[in-house]
């Protein structure tokens, strides 16, 4: 079974661009998370997917970060416009949903900001 | 102060030590999971427990829900464990909230 696919790996920017980051979950997996993990800190939940609908975003940042899912399965996150504090590695997990707390990570977009 | 808690934030030991890792909580759970992440960012689920003990190979996880504590051991400890273990606790609508990480350093 094909694991929770990220790309790109890796990516510099400098600050005020934009960058999106592209996530493919597992096979049949309803529920699809964003986190952010910045140096040092245990992953913070930046936005669920239940589906195509948006469960929990209380903490994106929604003046500059975007995400969706539209058809329920791939998944994009964008920063428009990126700030040093955004440097980090985000993750992306996926789970069954149905009351599964069983999550699968991929293996992270590690961005640094300059 | 986070609703999860670990101890300690880095250990560094030698290897066939005997390693335990703390977790202490202050909400409500459905599950405690324990994760492994490598240097390169990918995280593996080691252990989702809600009561009592589980072990796979040399790791074991238990769990006090009356004390709201988790603890991870390693047995006979190796270098290849050398890694960021992370304690997360399952939260309504299949919500993970994470610890800040223990990072093991195992010296050969």
């Amino acid at each position: 079974e094909a694991g929770v696919a990220q790309s790109p790996r890796y990516k510099i920017i400098e600050k005020r661009q934009s960058v999106a980051f592209w996530c493919n979950p597992i096979s049949g997996h309803a529920t699809l998370y964003w986190y952010q993990q910045i140096l040092g800190q245990g992953p913070k939940l930046l936005i669920q997917f239940q589906n195509n609908g948006v469960v929990d975003d209380s903490q994106l940042p929604k003046d500059r970060f975007s995400a969706e899912r539209l058809k329920g399965v791939d998944s994009t996150l964008k920063i428009q416009p990126a700030k040093l504090e955004d440097s980090a590695v985000y993750l992306c997990a996926s789970s069954l949903g149905r009351r599964s707390y069983e999550q699968y990570f991929g293996p992270g977009t590690r961005l640094t900001v300059t | 102060k986070n609703e999860v808690e670990q101890s300690p934030q880095n250990l560094t030991a030698q290897e066939g030590e005997f390693i335990t890792i703390n977790c202490s909580y202050s909400v409500g759970i459905s599950a405690l999971h324990w994760l492994q992440q490598h240097p390169g960012g990918g995280i593996v689920s080691l252990f989702m427990l809600s009561s009592g003990k589980k072990k796979h190979g040399r790791l074991i996880a238990t769990i006090n829900i009356q004390e709201k504590h988790s603890s991870l051991h390693i047995t006979a400890s190796h270098p290849r464990d050398s890694a960021v273990y992370i304690c997360a606790v399952g939260r309504g609508a299949q919500k993970l909230v994470f610890g800040q990480g223990t990072r093991l350093t195992i010296n050969p």
